[in-house]
């Protein structure tokens, strides 16, 4: 168990339709990563978010965002869902926010079905 | 842009034998971190292994070791002694420059025959 949570554990939805995973980081984390795992695309980097702040941005969407609250926990909203948007989306938090050094631990990943 | 490059789309080992996966990276930076994830079929991601690219010693776990060529831009795997509980799909990472996000191969599904 890294620490690391993530609900739901399963979604299935339909296209057109939004969601939001939700992501609790290690006690003491401040940082959370968030991925795309797909098969055509391999492990992606989407966001990042340091103490409430967006600290970089990978390949994200414009039609998903993310964002962290006080408590630390982040949300990954999805919306106007296409097929292609079917994927296992791990978040992994770390203690720092700008070096890679801080080892990163994910979570059990969140796995999206798109119909 | 970084990128790490894994051409082993599969590798199969006997029990009890030591395979080698391979990982080419680039990167025009000097200061940077090489990784080796493990996802078992439970989907869960596992650090393996981790290098720090100033550090000439190859890193070590128990039975996973590193060789690490910083000039040649290569970083791969050793896993001796290979146990059925190691099979999985191998992921190369790497992480470096002000940004703390990970940059990952495409994997290489390692099986393990008893």
């Amino acid at each position: 168990d890294s620490g690391v949570t993530q609900t739901p554990k399963h979604l299935i939805t339909a296209t057109g339709q939004r969601v939001t995973l939700r992501c609790s980081p290690r006690s003491g984390d401040l940082s959370v990563y968030w991925y795309q795992q797909s098969l055509d695309q391999g492990l992606q980097f989407l966001i990042q978010y340091y103490n409430g702040e967006e600290r970089a941005k990978g390949n994200i969407l414009e039609r998903f965002s993310a964002q962290q609250f006080p408590d630390l926990h982040s949300e990954l909203n999805l919306s106007s869902l296409e097929l292609g948007d079917s994927a296992l989306y791990f978040c992994a938090s770390s203690v720092g926010g700008g070096h890679s050094y801080n080892e990163q631990f994910f979570g059990p990943g969140t796995r999206l079905t798109v119909l | 842009a970084q990128t790490v490059t894994q051409s082993q789309p599969e590798m199969s080992v006997q029990e009890a034998e030591t395979v080698t996966l391979s990982c080419t990276y680039d990167t025009s930076e000097s200061d940077y971190y090489l990784f080796w994830y493990k996802q078992p079929p439970s989907r869960q991601m596992i650090l393996v292994i981790r290098q720090e690219a100033y550090k000439q010693q190859n890193a070590t776990e128990n039975r996973f070791s590193v060789n690490f060529q910083k000039a040649a831009k290569s970083f791969s795997l050793k896993i001796s002694d290979s146990q059925l509980g190691d099979a999985a799909m191998y992921f190369c990472a790497y992480g470096g420059g002000s940004q703390g996000n990970l940059i990952f191969g495409k994997g290489t599904k390692l099986s393990v025959k008893p």
